[in-house]
């Protein structure tokens, strides 16, 4: 079984600062691993993803995130924030080749910019 | 191209009635799932259909039910609500059963009462 784990529910960040979001999961076969974003009232927005290949991965808005098979984590940094990046964030796995595409989700962490 | 839609986007139900949620996939995507975002939690994957067939489903009671049509769509039925379906229900599409990446619908706000 797989499961996600975003340590901090909510993280408060100054304009410009760094973010860190933190994701540690498990998974019996190799994963697949994404970050979502999702602003009040709306879906999610795929942010970035590791499939295979290169451990860092960019994404979209000057995100980036780094997969790390010994910690089992991938966590999500921006070097600076703008206050367009308050949003919740969602950390998720899959393992294509036996569950398909479904996605199991961290519980999520909250992002405020203060000015 | 239009991307992942969904309907209604809010609907208010009372307790013991029966709800129907609508998804219009990616024009070109086979793979519909579905998932439930409880507030304050993370989403929770209760279906995936693939080519008209049920591929995976979640931890849900027998009270959710789905089917995707000859078109794509796809449908998620709930009956007899509770107060704890009261959620908001994503739609996802994705290429294909094993493609790795899914794009989200806004979502249909459920409120039972």
């Amino acid at each position: 079984a797989q499961s996600v784990t975003q340590l901090g529910s909510h993280v408060s960040v100054s304009e410009g600062a760094l973010v860190l979001l933190r994701c540690n999961y498990s998974s019996s076969v190799p994963p697949y691993l994404f970050w979502y974003v999702q602003y009040p009232n709306q879906g999610l927005q795929l942010l970035l993803k590791y499939t295979t290949g290169a451990t860092l991965v960019k994404g979209i808005n000057g995100f980036e995130a780094e997969f790390k098979k010994s910690e089992t984590s991938f966590h999500l940094t921006k070097p600076s924030a703008h206050m367009s990046d308050a949003a919740e964030y969602f950390c998720a796995v899959s393992d294509l080749e036996t569950s398909g595409s479904r996605l199991t989700f961290g519980e999520g962490t909250q992002l405020t910019v203060n000015p | 191209d239009a991307g992942v839609t969904q309907s209604p986007t809010h609907l208010i139900k009372t307790r013991g009635q029966h709800v129907t949620l609508r998804c219009s996939p990616i024009s070109g995507h086979k793979s519909v799932s579905w998932y439930q975002q409880v507030l304050g939690q993370g989403p929770q994957f209760i279906f995936q259909y693939y080519e008209k067939e049920e591929r995976g489903r979640g931890n849900f009671p027998d009270r959710f039910s789905a089917r995707q049509f000859p078109n794509y769509s796809s449908e998620l039925n709930v009956n007899a609500l509770l107060l704890g379906d009261s959620a908001l229900y994503l739609c996802a599409s994705s290429g294909g059963f094993t493609y790795n990446e899914q794009f989200f619908g806004p979502g249909t706000r459920l409120t039972v009462l």
